[in-house]
């Protein structure tokens, strides 16, 4: 399968500082990113969905002041988590789909962030 | 009601044994059903792509779905221990990407 890159794998920062994480697919282009979180116990919950060179689409319930995404190129998109909080503490994780409604969706590794 | 439940409780069986999971979504419109292997510290990686309803079979992995019970299934044959991962099941409407994901089963194979 195609390799998608997230970085990093872990990260802590304080309460009130903006995180980065980067999503990269490396051997394609990826026409749409999807953003995930998942909170210890819950399944993968879909946070937005981001296109290239478009505005990205957020899920009901995410703020999308709060989680700022940044889909620049075909393999490129990034998630910033601004004035982060202990509550925003998740696994997030990427996935990056190529052109067309049903092609596979491969995922990152996943970023653990742990807001102190 | 969630859209989808998958009893995350953990599995553990002998090498050989059957592994049996499922899951149960409430999302009629939902059309496409996967399941993912995650192995610690990866990314989901597709393991099973099924579209309606019925039985595909790859190797010792059958996914069997039931739309009209709206509940899907993931049989492991010859279970090895190279199989201990999280299978998540996940669904959705239009394709393999926005997905509805279940919590995810722990499975432990014991040599």
């Amino acid at each position: 399968g195609a390799v998608v890159s997230q970085h990093p794998s872990w990260v802590i920062c304080k309460s009130g500082t903006s995180v980065k994480i980067e999503c990269r697919s490396l051997d394609f282009q990826a026409t749409t990113m999807f953003w995930y979180r998942q909170f210890p116990k819950q399944s993968l919950m879909l946070m937005a969905t981001s296109n290239e060179g478009s505005k990205a689409t957020y899920e009901q319930g995410v703020e999308k002041d709060k989680f700022l995404i940044n889909h620049a190129s075909l393999t490129l998109s990034t998630l910033t988590v601004t004035s982060a909080h202990p509550e925003d503490s998740s696994f997030y994780i990427c996935s990056a789909a190529g052109q067309g409604k049903n092609t596979e969706a491969f995922f990152g590794q996943g970023t653990r962030l742990t807001v102190v | 009601q969630k859209e989808v439940e998958q009893d995350p409780g953990p599995l553990s069986v002998p090498e050989g044994a059957i592994v049996s999971l499922n899951c149960t979504y409430s999302n009629s419109a939902f059309q496409y059903f996967m399941w993912y292997r995650q192995y610690s510290r990866k990314g989901p990686e597709l393991l099973m792509y099924t579209y309606s309803s019925g039985n595909k079979e790859d190797g010792r992995f059958t996914a069997q779905v039931d739309k009209s019970s709206k509940y899907i299934s993931l049989f492991i044959r010859d279970s090895q221990p190279s199989d201990s991962a999280t299978y998540l099941c996940a669904m959705s409407i239009y394709g393999n990407n926005r997905l509805a994901f279940g919590k995810g089963n722990q499975v432990v194979v014991i040599p």
